[in-house]
């Protein structure tokens, strides 16, 4: 069964607007990341949450972790252009030290 | 100065074919994954070697065989190649888990059987 389950599916704004994505997950984690994939390139890493952290801040990023909900939102501020790209979860399900497991992903549009 | 390399970006065949995939990095990791991205951008982890050792093989078909020649290496083999297997495959790597878990990615095969 698929870990991460992102919605919205995919997500249009206007530059300068906040984006917010979220993230849900079945099975215990030890931590959960956020990952960027601009069109037909690899993926970036963005920002990583461990269990016992309930928020994390990286520049305009801001994620947040419910572990009783199993869920995990980014968000991103101040919307740029350059933002437009597919954001992915992804938890290291069962606390497995070897394997990430993806959600679908949201595909942002930022319109200039 | 790519962290993550793999050749070929590109790769179109015939079905039935036996094509390859290399993977290269050079942050000194130890552990080095093969994922699959399929139309939908569903991203699925085959493979995890940590120090040249199998970890991870998720249910991959036999047609696929990584191998790792050393820590910075791990290619990817796939025989008989069928219809299915086109897609985006994804080299990544790390430092073992418990230390940094980021996984750095490389740039992507896009694998194209007709």
């Amino acid at each position: 069964s698929q870990q991460g389950e992102e919605d919205p599916q995919a997500l249009s704004i206007q530059e300068g607007e906040n984006a917010t994505m979220n993230c849900s997950y079945k099975t215990s984690i030890n931590n959960l990341q956020w990952y960027r994939q601009n069109s037909g390139r690899g993926l970036v890493h963005l920002i990583l949450i461990r269990s016992n952290e309930r928020e994390k801040h990286s520049g305009r990023l801001r994620v947040t972790l419910d572990t009783s909900k199993k869920s995990s939102s980014l968000l991103i501020t101040a919307s740029r252009a350059a933002d437009t790209a597919s954001y992915f979860c992804a938890t290291d399900e069962g606390g497995s030290n070897y394997k990430l497991t993806f959600g679908k992903g949201t595909l942002l549009t930022v319109n200039p | 100065d790519t962290a993550v390399s793999q050749t070929p970006k590109y790769l179109v065949t015939q079905m039935g074919n036996d094509k390859s995939i290399k993977c290269e990095q050079n942050l000194g990791h130890d552990t080095m994954y093969w994922y699959k991205q399929d139309s939908k951008k569903f991203l699925k982890i085959m493979f995890s070697y940590n120090n040249k050792e199998l970890i991870i093989n998720e249910t991959v078909p036999n047609r696929f065989s990584p191998k790792s020649p050393d820590k910075a290496h791990l290619n990817l083999h796939i025989n008989s190649l069928e219809l299915g297997d086109s897609a985006v495959y994804f080299c990544a790597s790390s430092y073992p888990a418990g230390i940094k878990e980021t996984q750095y990615f490389g740039p992507g095969t896009r694998l194209l059987v007709l």
